[in-house]
């Protein structure tokens, strides 16, 4: 079974331009997180997505925002990048079904870098 | 707020020694918690998950152990080798559909 994908795997965009990442679960799992990692703050919880609703948020500004279809595929934005943007985002899927304790995979990443 | 602490930042140790890996939060009102290891700009791989009723759990070389009242978790990696070398990492989750709270990662190295 085929793990999670992020798609792309690099990016490199300038100051004030958006971006929009893209991530395919396991086959199967409905919920899908996101995940900012920087040296400074390590991992921090952007948000996640459970049948196409947003269920829970982190302590983001507005400028970063997400949506989930229905086939579960997940896309987040970041609107007006500012250096400080530049990071690791990391997608994680669970299947939420009893006795897996909603386990989360996540996927290989997409290192922005903001100039 | 919980806040889920990973001492130490660092270690390295001879081929075949075993890893010892500490994790603690401080609020023990947890759902699960679980581990995982990171390569150098790679995502996570998930090692174990422990749920909040559970002593411990183990895979092959690896034994995961929680005291959700003293709100600690370690990490045994038995026999390390040098392949183990990478930054684990220590997560806790308050609810079952709750965020995944982390600790910054202990950075092992594994000399051969």
């Amino acid at each position: 079974k085929a793990g999670v994908t992020q798609t792309p795997r690099y990016l490199i965009k300038t100051r004030g331009q958006q971006v929009t990442l893209s991530c395919s679960p396991i086959s199967g799992h409905r919920s899908v997180s996101w995940y900012q990692q920087t040296p400074g703050q390590g991992l921090q919880f952007l948000f996640e997505y459970f049948s196409e609703t947003q269920r829970n948020k982190g302590n983001f500004p507005g400028r970063f925002s997400g949506r989930q279809f229905s086939n579960s595929r997940s896309e987040m934005n970041v609107s007006t990048l500012e250096l400080g943007d530049s990071a690791l985002y990391l997608c994680a899927s669970s299947l939420e079904a009893e006795m897996t304790y909603n386990e989360q995979f996540f996927g290989p990443g997409t290192r922005l870098t903001v100039l | 707020k919980q806040e889920v602490t990973q001492i130490p930042a660092a270690l390295s140790v001879p081929e075949g020694e075993n890893l010892v890996l500490n994790c603690s939060f401080t609020d023990s009102a947890i759902y699960n918690l679980q581990w995982f290891r990171q390569d150098p700009g790679k995502g996570l791989t998930s090692l174990l998950l422990i749920q909040s009723s559970q002593r411990e759990q183990t895979s092959g070389r690896l034994n995961a152990s929680l005291d959700k009242s003293s709100g600690r978790s370690t990490l045994y990696i038995a026999a390390s080798q040098p392949g183990d070398s990478a930054t684990y990492l220590c997560a806790v989750r308050r609810t079952s559909w709750g965020k995944l709270q982390f600790g910054a990662g202990t950075q092992v190295v594994v000399t051969p």
